[in-house]
């Protein structure tokens, strides 16, 4: 069973950084991409980025560059991303996502984490 | 950007209803669109992938249409289960782009 398995909340203060986890579990990590997004409150989702796990390579959203680095660690199939620089306008839901086999993007989805960014 | 524009925002219906969501694109994204449902607290579900493909385990009562800018889905029988918030999402070009979504309740 392919499972996506978020670190937990955060609360970090305005101009701090945060680096996100993804452990995953029940698939070949390096054959798949691992996409991440953002919902903010009662808002809209926003695609940030994506990497692939295989050799890291990354696209990125362009609102986004120089906002999130994303990064992957093989050896334990993890994907992580790390926010910067981080205003109230960052306090979101922060989702890692897979594609399915065939299905396209998005199919398989973490819990997500919560950051909120507080003085 | 492509934009996705969702109709209508909110949608209240009883059981049993037929209920459409339409989603236009700011232009042709040539069936690579996808329907998700999300209940509150919890990640987004994908229902429909490509138009008019069912996810495995997704109920046959969820069908969805579509081309060029204009998109569609349809839940024939509406179950109670049914309520929360489907969004659209474009997968034709980047950066990759979700509709405003649409708050469905259950009457």
């Amino acid at each position: 069973e392919v499972q996506l398995q978020q670190s937990g909340a955060e609360l970090v203060k305005p101009g701090a950084s945060v680096k996100l986890s993804c452990k995953t579990s029940g698939y070949t990590f390096s054959n798949y991409y691992m996409s991440w997004l953002k919902q903010m409150p009662g808002q809209n989702i926003e695609w940030i980025g994506n990497i692939y796990g295989g050799n890291g390579g990354t696209g990125y959203n362009q609102k986004f560059k120089g906002k999130a680095t994303l990064t992957v660690d093989k050896s334990s199939s993890t994907a992580y991303m790390d926010l910067s620089s981080l205003t109230s306008e960052d306090s979101a839901v922060y989702f890692c996502a897979r594609p399915g086999l065939g299905t396209g993007w998005f199919a398989y989805w973490g819990q997500g984490t919560l950051v909120t960014v507080s003085s | 950007d492509i934009q996705m524009t969702q109709s209508p925002s909110l949608l209240s219906a009883s059981v049993g209803d037929r209920v459409t969501i339409n989603c236009k694109a700011s232009q042709n994204i040539n069936k690579y669109l996808n329907w998700y449902q999300q209940k509150l607290g919890e990640a987004p579900k994908l229902l429909i992938y490509n138009t008019n493909n069912l996810q495995t385990g997704i109920p046959s009562r969820f069908s969805g249409s579509g081309s060029g800018t204009d998109y569609t889905l349809t839940i024939s029988s509406l179950q109670p289960e049914d309520f929360g918030t489907y969004f659209c999402f474009q997968h034709n070009s980047w950066p990759l782009t979700f509709g405003s979504g649409t708050k469905l309740e259950i009457k």
